[in-house]
Order: structure tokens, then C-alpha cells, then sequence
């Protein structure tokens, strides 16, 4: 059982469709990181949530921080298709043993 | 600036046969960290060295070494591989602890038959 479990595990959509992804935990993190991965490459980081309700917009990306501090979900409006990739949640803090845990990632594909 | 270079980016080996993977930036971070990522399970730490002269072990350390040869290089060795260890593996580096963002490098894609 991982520390972080993501929802769905994978995503298929049209182009201009919404979608959410959801990263959940039954421990609280002081912190909360997003990557994409795109097929080749190494993860990049989005956006780190840091404050229990914190809500930050990247674009059409909308991250929203639980208030416990346990969950977060990536909101993405009007996908295109250059927001394919895999989406990876990061938690940080006491309960990751002051490293990263990731969780197992939601694969996302906009077709056009 | 290359950011974090990874060294192959492909290897096929056999089962018992050893290697190591060569991993450096030059962001000047001083953590430094070593993932497997199988699909579905996101990415698993293997060790990670936390500063100049110290590793630690991740979730997944059995079947590996660490060596922190200065704060630019983080090399990873498999001693015996095992078929268990197909794998992508991904260093990465971060400069605000071990709990800060981290950048990764492209990866290795390893397969042991």
C-alpha cells in the first residue's frame, strides 16, 4: 500500500474537455508537490502547495492543497494536447520521513 | 548548464551481472537521490545522500550500493542483477534538503534477462 494513492490511473479525454486528478493520504504532509513526466524524460515540478486550503493556478492548472493537509487534486481546464504526460503527486515532511513519497501517477492523454 | 546527466540511457544486462550507473549535476545541490519507477508504482527511493559524504537507505535499497564520490557525482551499483531489477531508474538532485524540489535527469532504462 503506498503513502500516497492517485486517482484515476489513467485519463482518456478530447481536447477541450476538463479533468481532475486526485492524490490522497491518510497522513498529512507539510508539503505537496506536482511533476508531469512526459514519455523519455524525468519528472518536472509544476507547483508546491505548502498551506492546509491553498489553492495556486498554473495557466489552465489549478492546484488545491486539502485542509487537513492529506489530499490535493490537479484540476486541468480546456485540456490540449500538449498536457499529455503522467502526473506524479510528491508528499514531503514527518510523514515521508523528511523525504519525498510519490505516489503511482495518473496518466493523462488529450487527443486532439 | 546540463542540469542532471545520467549515464546509459540504455543496458541490457544478464542475470548476475553487475554495473553501475553514473548520475551528476551542476546546480551545486547538496542532496542528491537515486529512484526506480515501474509502471503504476510512481517512483521508489532507492538511497539518497543528503549531503557530501553521507547515504542513507530509501524504501527499496536491498540489491544496491551508493557511492557520493564529491558533491557533483551519485552513482548507483548493482552488484548481482536480478530480473527484479528491470527497471527506469532516475537520479535526481535538490538543493533545499531532502524535502525540496527536485530535478531530475532523463533516466536509465535497464532490463536484466
Amino acid at each position: 500500500t503506498q503513502l500516497l494513492e492517485q486517482s484515476p490511473q489513467f485519463l482518456s479525454i478530447q481536447e477541450g474537455e476538463n479533468l481532475t486528478v486526485y492524490c490522497n493520504s491518510s497522513s498529512v504532509f507539510s508539503s505537496l508537490q506536482w511533476y508531469r513526466q512526459e514519455p523519455g524524460e524525468g519528472p518536472v515540478l509544476l507547483v508546491t502547495v505548502v498551506t492546509g486550503g491553498e489553492v495556486k493556478k498554473l495557466k489552465r492548472l489549478t492546484f488545491q492543497f486539502g485542509d487537513a493537509r492529506k489530499d490535493s487534486s490537479l484540476h486541468i481546464t480546456a485540456a490540449q494536447p500538449g498536457d499529455t504526460g503522467l502526473y506524479l503527486c510528491a508528499g514531503g515532511g514527518k510523514a515521508a520521513g523528511n523525504k519525498l513519497t510519490f505516489g503511482g501517477g495518473t496518466r493523462v492523454l488529450v487527443k486532439p | 548548464n546540463a542540469g542532471v546527466t545520467q549515464t546509459p540511457k540504455f543496458q541490457v544486462l544478464k542475470t548476475g551481472q553487475s554495473m553501475t550507473l553514473q548520475c551528476a549535476q551542476d546546480m551545486n545541490h547538496n542532496s542528491m537521490y537515486w529512484y526506480r519507477q515501474d509502471p503504476g508504482m510512481g517512483l521508489r527511493l532507492i538511497y539518497y545522500s543528503a549531503s557530501e559524504g553521507t547515504t542513507d537507505k530509501g524504501e527499496v535499497p536491498n540489491g544496491y550500493n551508493v557511492s557520493r564520490l564529491n558533491k557533483r557525482e551519485f552513482s548507483l551499483r548493482l552488484e548481482s542483477a536480478a530480473p527484479s531489477q528491470t527497471s527506469v531508474y532516475f537520479c535526481a538532485s535538490s538543493e533545499l534538503g531532502v524535502g525540496g524540489e527536485q530535478f531530475f535527469g532523463p533516466g536509465t532504462r535497464l532490463t536484466v534477462l
